[in-house]
């Protein structure tokens, strides 16, 4: 069965800083990938997808993912960490043998220090 | 364009009664599928509904149960509530479906059920 692992449960950095949040799948062929942001009270946001081509995907609010077939991962990062950016992530997988059905992952919480 | 939303935001019930999540979906879409999100863990999927059919479904038992209406709004019922229901219930809506999921899903802020 397809899984998603999102083996930090929380991170936290300095404002300025860049940032690295870890998302590893199991499947075995290249899945459809996304991550989402989940801010407090609000729905989950898309900030961005990978299905095919140029593994170095960019996103929205300057977030970048990068997909990595020989370790399975689709790490999401970002060269400068704003405060507006502390949040829940979730790592997503999709895959053509699983109809509509999306995996998240458990998600890594996110902390901005100033 | 309006975006995705749910109500009611919160809600709160005892074991073994009955709710209504009800969804409309963002203007345009005519897929809608619902997510459970327990605390601390990331959504899990429960089913999709195109057009007025149920389109594909998770792991969850026969007590919960969906509509969708003409025009493409949603309702998400559970049956025989369970302490263990307790979540917040995400609605998604897109435009299609297509295998995978690669069509963009757009979430509404979900609906807080408390069991108790």
């Amino acid at each position: 069965a397809q899984s998603v692992t999102q083996p930090d449960i929380h991170i936290t950095v300095s404002e300025g800083a860049s940032l690295e949040l870890r998302c590893n799948y199991s499947y075995g062929a290249t899945p459809y990938l996304f991550w989402y942001v989940q801010s407090p009270g609000q729905g989950l946001q898309l900030l961005l997808k990978y299905f095919s081509g140029d593994t170095l995907v960019q996103g929205i609010k300057g977030f970048e993912a990068e997909f990595k077939r020989s370790q399975s991962s689709f790490n999401l990062r970002k060269p400068s960490v704003h405060w507006s950016d502390a949040a829940e992530y979730f790592c997503a997988v999709g895959t053509p043998n699983t109809g509509n059905q999306f995996y998240f992952g458990t998600g890594t919480s996110l902390t901005v220090i100033p | 364009e309006t975006g995705v939303t749910q109500s009611p935001t919160h809600l709160i019930k005892t074991r073994g009664q009955q709710v209504t999540l009800r969804c409309s979906s963002q203007s345009g879409h005519n897929t809608v599928s619902w997510y459970q999100q327990a605390l601390g863990q990331g959504p899990q999927f429960i089913f999709q509904y195109y057009r007025e059919e149920e389109n594909g479904r998770g792991n969850f038992p026969p007590r919960f149960s969906g509509l969708q209406f003409p025009n493409y709004s949603s309702e998400l019922n559970v049956n025989a509530l369970e302490l263990d229901d307790s979540a917040l219930y995400l609605c998604a809506s897109s435009l299609g479906t297509s295998s995978g999921g690669r069509n963009t899903q757009y979430f509404g802020p979900g609906t807080r059920l408390t069991v108790l």
